[in-house]
């Protein structure tokens, strides 16, 4: 039972380069999340999906593109990488839209 | 505008002692409000999770606090260890709306020996 897992761990891109970020869960739950994490702001959202087969834009969406490929996996896409989305990126799940989310390990981007 | 802030930014005690830490918001309608905790290099795990009508709430070393009134949250950790040091993050759901939750930026706690 691995919970929630992200790969890679660690990218390092250049400018204009494109990638996807993969995130798998074995929990059966419905919502999955995806969020960006920078020194002093804290966590915000970038997309989520409520359910399988639907997905929303969060807070800070512009850059990015999803795709909720089953109920297990929430993938994340930068088409065009940019030094301003240099961050720390989270995927996250919940049983349901309220719930405690699980979060995974995280994935260290740098875009140079 | 709903918001979420948390005091300290940073704080550093030593090992065996009590500290506590301030969670703020304005976040409305209120549904609940979450501790988490986040060591380095790894993801948010939750602590605990409080709804409008319970006022403290236990997991262990940790004690959490809500005064609704006054929108306000503590975390209470007694006795402090050396794995207690890092981010927590209080993180308050609004009852309506698609983007419901709402994150501070963090406490970051070091424990020292």
């Amino acid at each position: 039972n691995a919970g929630v897992t992200q790969t890679p761990k660690f990218q390092v891109l250049k400018t204009g380069q494109s990638m996807t970020l993969q995130c798998a869960q074995d929990m059966n739950h419905n919502s999955m999340y995806w969020y960006r994490q920078d020194p002093g702001m804290g966590l915000r959202l970038i997309y989520y999906s409520a359910s399988e087969g639907t997905t929303d834009k969060g807070e800070v969406p512009n850059g990015y593109n999803v795709s909720r490929l089953n109920k297990r996996e929430f993938s994340l896409r930068l088409e065009s990488a940019a030094p301003s989305q240099t961050s720390v990126y989270f995927c996250a799940t919940s049983l349901q839209g309220r719930d405690t989310q699980y979060f995974g390990p995280g994935t260290r981007l740098t875009v140079l | 505008k709903n918001q979420v802030e948390q005091s300290p930014q940073s704080l550093i005690i030593l090992e065996g002692k009590n500290c506590t830490l301030q969670c703020n918001y304005t976040v409305s309608p209120f549904s609940n409000l979450r501790w988490y905790k986040q060591d380095t290099g790894r993801g948010p795990v939750s602590l605990t999770i409080m709804t409008f009508s319970e006022n403290t709430k236990s997991n262990g070393r940790y004690t959490a606090t809500l005064d609704a009134d006054t929108k306000q949250s503590s975390l209470h950790i007694t006795a402090s260890q050396l794995s207690d040091s890092a981010s927590y993050i209080c993180v308050v759901s609004a009852s309506a709306g698609a983007n419901n939750l709402f994150f501070g930026t963090g406490t970051r706690l070091t424990v020292i020996p």
